[in-house]
């Protein structure tokens, strides 16, 4: 059983670029949750997908989109990248169904903006 | 607003030495608390959790005790070994069934050595 998979594992890029994620949640799981985590912190909530619609969103600007595709498959995009943008970046997948609370998180996108 | 504070690491031990990782929240309600661990190269994974006061978590020897009146959630484990060496975050859910978003701690760095 695959778990919460994400790409790409590492990517440079400079200020201004765009960058897009993509997660695939655990299997049987709906939900898809978006968080960074800066060098030395704990994850921030960046956004929630469920039915290919975001659901809750954390303190992040509109430079940071989402999307979530039929297959629960979801993507996460970044404009004009700043150099505070550099982070791990961390898709989290749950069932819908049943809220435990639990998520299960994929190993990151680590992204750095030079 | 909702928050958690962890004591700061980083923690070293020595094999078999007893741990104990502080953490308090704030948050109104009822919250969910989690206790997540970040190997090295890994993805974050649930560790144990309490979702009531008095509720003990407890998995792989580590335990936790959901104190409200005191608003605590101190991880403990006995006997520490070298492969616990990770970052332990202590996270908290405002409420069961509002949808997976988690707010995390700092993160705590424990190295256990022998």
């Amino acid at each position: 059983d695959a778990g919460v998979t994400q790409s790409p594992t590492h990517l440079i890029k400079t200020r201004g670029q765009q960058v897009t994620l993509r997660c695939s949640p655990k299997s049987g799981h709906d939900t898809v949750s978006w968080y960074q985590q800066a060098l030395g912190q704990g994850p921030q909530f960046i956004f929630q997908y469920y039915e290919e619609e975001e659901r809750q969103r954390g303190n992040f600007p509109d430079r940071f989109s989402g999307h979530q595709f039929p297959n629960y498959s979801s993507e996460l995009n970044v404009n004009a990248l700043l150099l505070g943008d550099s982070a791990l970046y961390l898709c989290a997948s749950s069932p819908r169904s049943i809220n435990t609370g639990e998520l299960f998180f994929g190993e990151g996108s680590r992204l750095t903006v030079l | 607003g909702n928050s958690v504070t962890q004591m700061e690491g980083p923690v070293t031990l020595s094999e078999e030495a007893f741990l104990t990782i502080n953490c308090t929240y704030t948050a109104t309600g009822y919250p969910s608390l989690f206790w997540y661990v970040q190997y090295p190269g890994e993805g974050l994974q649930l560790l144990l959790k309490a979702t009531k006061a008095d509720d003990k978590g407890s998995n792989k020897g580590f335990e936790a005790t959901y104190r409200k009146e005191t608003t605590s959630f101190h991880l403990e484990k006995g006997s520490v070994q070298v492969s616990d060496s990770a970052v332990y975050f202590c996270a908290l859910i405002r409420a069961a069934g509002t949808a997976s978003k988690l707010t995390f701690g700092t993160g705590t760095r424990l190295q256990v050595t022998l």
